[in-house]
């Protein structure tokens, strides 16, 4: 699976946009794009996906880069609830195997100053 | 519904000593997966099933062994229980990947394991 890179922690305040990068220069084609958040002692969720175009749902936003070499999740309003760590994960569509593996980085610790 | 469900929630063994973790889901799901949790890591796969009766190993599956009898049903095994194995389990399901690939997978609360 191709590599990400995230910066280890971010800071917000509360109500502000909050931009998370993700770089991954080493993207092939079928790899998709997800992001997943980790809330303090909770399991994952998933947050959005993609894999050309922006994409948009009710949690955030995705804005993929042209080259796809990298990827930023956008968090319109931070709230102190949008306190986590954020996993930026590709994932091939894995031909026929289509076993649904993710493989998680360390992710970005965002933290939401009020 | 409950969602994923994870027994017990919190366990302290003995070196040695064996176990079993316990994911239940109420989903319908196809998929299962554990996955384990390091302090200030990143969760990392230990075994997978892609339905009932099948398992396939994970990125560090040495240590565990899973079975997956019936379909809501998948339990992750501690034969002998060693320090290295201390860390929070994570149980997730989803439905089989679309045509692009894609499945969400949601997670259980977590078992935190310690051993001594």
């Amino acid at each position: 699976d191709a590599k990400t890179t995230q910066p280890n922690s971010m800071e917000s305040n509360e109500e502000e946009p909050v931009h998370l990068p993700c770089n991954h220069s080493t993207i092939s084609g079928t790899d998709y794009i997800h992001w997943y958040r980790q809330l303090p002692s909770q399991g994952p969720e998933y947050v959005i996906h993609g894999l050309t175009s922006n994409v948009n749902n009710r949690m955030a936003s995705l804005a993929i880069a042209e080259d796809r070499k990298s990827s930023t999740l956008i968090l319109h309003r931070a709230t102190l609830r949008d306190a986590a760590v954020y996993y930026c994960i590709l994932r091939d569509i894995e031909g026929r195997a289509n076993t649904g593996k993710l493989i998680f980085g360390q992710g970005t610790t965002l933290q939401v100053k009020p | 519904n409950a969602g994923v469900t994870q027994t017990p929630k919190f366990r302290v063994l003995k070196t040695g000593q064996s176990m079993t973790l316990l994911c239940a889901q109420d989903m319908n799901h196809e998929y299962m997966y554990w996955y384990r949790q390091d302090p200030g890591m990143g969760l990392r796969l230990i075994h997978y099933s892609v339905g009932e009766g099948t398992t396939a190993k994970g990125e560090v599956p040495d240590g565990y062994n899973v079975s997956r009898l019936k379909k809501q049903n998948f339990l992750l095994g501690l034969e002998s229980a060693a320090p290295s194995q201390t860390s929070v389990y994570f149980c997730a399901s989803s439905f089989p990947t679309d045509r692009g690939g894609f499945n969400e997978q949601f997670f259980g609360p977590g078992t935190r394991l310690t051993v001594l």
